[in-house]
């Protein structure tokens, strides 16, 4: 089954405390993104990667760090997670080329103490 | 810099009444217009999509249109069921240089009563 698989689902962090949320592909997508969605401010993208190795800041990238090691993953990096940073995030991928039908998976929700 | 707008920002309706949802964009260059249905805490699945020479595409009881040269589209939804509550998001995709580049509505919140 074609699916955007995130990790974990629900988090409760404290301020500081490094986490990783994971997300991986099985569409063999060139293009993985993350977006964050808050009340009112609908989905906002923190950053989206065209390929391998190829990152790129969205609209709200203050404060996150990702990875493109691996065409399949794209994991996006809290290095030190405060209360803003409490949201529900997003994860997901689209061939670059053609209709681009974005892909989402199920999200993670992170809540920063 | 681009925009899409939604409207109603909520809606509620009774069951098996229509409704109307809008969307208005400023988004260059135009490559396709796609809403999307996300369910309360789960991800945006999308529901139809809208190319450039497409006016109205219909996927069951979801009809969206789309006029270009105004840059509006709408989706429909007739015969509403409880399962349509939920926030309808309107994506206009753009490639530009290379780069896949969506932008996002903020949603329409729809609430069916039974």
């Amino acid at each position: 089954e074609a699916q955007v698989t995130q990790n974990p689902r629900y988090l409760i962090t404290v301020t500081g405390k490094k986490l990783t949320v994971t997300c991986s592909q099985n569409m063999n997508h060139e293009y993985m993104s993350w977006y964050r969605q808050d009340p009112g401010l609908g989905l906002r993208q923190i950053y989206y990667s065209m390929n391998v190795e190829v990152t790129d800041k969205g609209d709200v990238p203050e404060g996150y760090k990702v990875s493109r090691k691996e065409k399949r993953n794209f994991p996006l990096i809290l290095e030190s997670p405060s209360p803003n940073q409490t949201s529900l995030y997003f994860c997901a991928s689209t061939r670059d080329r053609g209709p681009g039908e974005l892909f989402f998976g199920e999200g993670s929700r992170l809540t920063v103490l | 810099k681009n925009q899409v707008e939604q409207s109603p920002q909520s809606l509620i309706i009774l069951e098996g009444k229509n409704c109307t949802l809008q969307c208005n964009y400023t988004v260059s260059p135009f490559s396709n217009l796609r809403w999307y249905k996300q369910d309360t805490g789960r991800g945006p699945v999308s529901l139809t999509i809208m190319t450039f020479s497409e006016n109205t595409k219909s996927n069951g009881r979801y009809t969206a249109t789309l006029d270009a040269d105004t840059k509006q589209s709408s989706l429909h939804i007739t015969a509403s069921q409880l399962s349509d509550s939920a926030s309808y998001i309107c994506v206009v995709i753009s490639f530009g240089g290379g780069s896949y580049i969506p932008t996002f509505g903020r949603g329409t919140s729809l609430i069916v009563h039974p």
